[in-house]
């Protein structure tokens, strides 16, 4: 399967600490990327990495690639009460046409 | 406008109903996607459909039938059911294949089968 595994499963920390989030995968990709999940709600795009790319930055968001590893990593830094989501990690797959989820990562920020 | 909408947010149905769920964006995405969700579960993948094709069936039931009427709007048509479909589902678009960007998500619709 070329679903990530994720790691770990839950975190939970307090206001103003940061959260790093571990994603690990099977096969080659052409991007990786990361979502938040809300509870019940749908998903929100944070983050996309290229293959070529070795980190990248967004706002208090700061992912990195290892390909040689197969693996990414989310950091949130100063983190907030409102940060409090699932966070999965996704790759594509069959050409590009196909995103499959990891098994995601449950925050918990506490204030 | 850079929503996917879905309708309805929630949905309670026999095993013997037949309903569909809904999926519009406007966008001018050509690549619209259905997932499934159960609880405390990553999405999974359904259907693809490239413009307005479908290019990918995850080996999904023939109880689920989507369909796409054109490049805005996409369907999910459901017939006999089981309990254990109750989920939730979503509907995404992106621009093009997945390789090229990311995937805008509808905020889904919740589905209990009785």
């Amino acid at each position: 399967s070329q679903q990530g595994e994720e790691d770990p499963q839950a975190l939970s920390i307090q206001e103003g600490e940061n959260a790093t989030m571990n994603c690990s995968y099977k096969t080659s990709i052409n991007n990786l990327q990361w979502y938040r999940q809300n509870s019940g709600r749908g998903l929100v795009h944070l983050i996309l990495i290229r293959s070529n790319e070795r980190e990248k930055h967004s706002g208090r968001l700061r992912v990195t690639l290892d390909t040689s590893k197969k693996s990414s990593s989310l950091l949130i830094t100063a983190s907030r009460a409102a940060d409090t989501a699932s966070y999965f990690c996704a790759t594509d797959s069959m050409g590009g046409n196909k995103l499959v989820f990891g098994a995601g990562t449950i925050l918990r920020v506490k204030s | 406008d850079t929503e996917v909408t879905q309708t309805p947010k929630h949905l309670v149905m026999g095993m013997t109903n037949k309903k569909s769920l809904k999926c519009e964006q406007h966008m001018g995405h050509r690549a619209m996607y259905w997932y499934k969700q159960k609880a405390k579960k990553p999405p999974e993948l359904m259907f693809v459909y490239s413009y307005e094709k479908l290019s990918i069936n995850e080996s999904v039931p023939s109880r689920f039938s989507p369909e796409c009427p054109n490049s805005s709007l996409l369907n999910l048509h459901l017939h006999a059911l089981q309990p254990e479909d109750s989920a939730l589902y979503l509907c995404a678009s992106s621009q093009d294949r997945v390789v090229t960007g990311e995937l805008f998500f509808g905020e889904g619709s919740r589905l209990t089968v009785l």
